[in-house]
């Protein structure tokens, strides 16, 4: 399994929109509605902000949303707070699962 | 509230075995409805899976490091553990333990971490 990829790093000015893309094939992003997203702050465990694609957890704000276009899936933050700095990582299943490299976000 | 907890030595020598356990208190290890997982982050880069255990003790290891890993459950004591053998410093890494949800396919519990460093 190869690690799924995404850019890294991008950048946006508080209240804007990013996008950050999470590009697979067709045995994992591809293949399954099963992409997850994991925002990460330094120094912490990573936090569950999207799965199957484009499904919010309770308590993950709705800036936060989630797509996905054959093999590239794409998290999309919009309304850019201070405090959604941080690296996101994509996770595909793929009969186990992989991780992208992950992205590093910094609100300017 | 589901909590995690990795416990194990933070130094480890070259060509010894890691050694961790998680700790899982606020619900059941032997719920149908999860994996059990060991995932690390080498300093300063990615996620990387390790492999999970399902409460009845079946389990999936990544290919890359299949040959070197088991990973234990025991569900009389609420945990799951991990032995990395023949140790380098490219192991070096955060150690988490987490809570998949089989049915989001999505991990929504991580412990805090723990940072085990190779070196002699």
């Amino acid at each position: 399994q190869s690690a799924l990829t995404q850019p890294r790093s991008v950048s946006g000015s508080p209240g804007q929109s990013v996008t950050i893309s999470c590009t697979g094939t067709s045995s994992d992003v591809g293949g399954y509605n099963y992409v997850s997203w994991y925002q990460q702050h330094p120094g912490k465990a990573p936090k569950l902000m999207i799965y199957d694609v484009n499904k919010r957890p309770s308590g993950v704000p709705d800036r936060f949303s989630g797509s996905k276009s054959g093999n590239t899936a794409s998290l999309t933050i919009s309304g850019l707070q201070a405090e959604d700095e941080a690296d996101y990582y994509c996770c595909s299943y793929a009969g186990s699962w992989v991780f992208g490299g992950g992205t590093k976000l910094t609100v300017l | 509230q589901v909590q995690l907890q990795e416990s194990g030595p933070g130094l480890v020598k070259p060509s010894q075995t890691l050694s961790l356990t998680c700790t899982v208190s606020g619900g059941s290890i032997s719920s149908g409805d999860y994996y059990w997982s060991w995932i690390r982050q080498p300093p300063g880069k990615g996620l990387e899976w390790i492999g999970y255990i399902y409460y009845s003790g079946s389990t999936y290891y990544n290919p890359s490091l299949k040959s070197r890993v088991t990973i234990s459950v025991d569900t009389s004591k609420n945990q799951f553990s991990l032995k990395l053998s023949s140790v380098t410093a490219a192991d070096t890494a955060v150690y988490y333990c987490a809570r998949i949800v089989i049915q989001l396919s999505a991990v929504d519990y991580w412990g805090q971490g723990t940072l085990v460093t190779v070196s002699s």
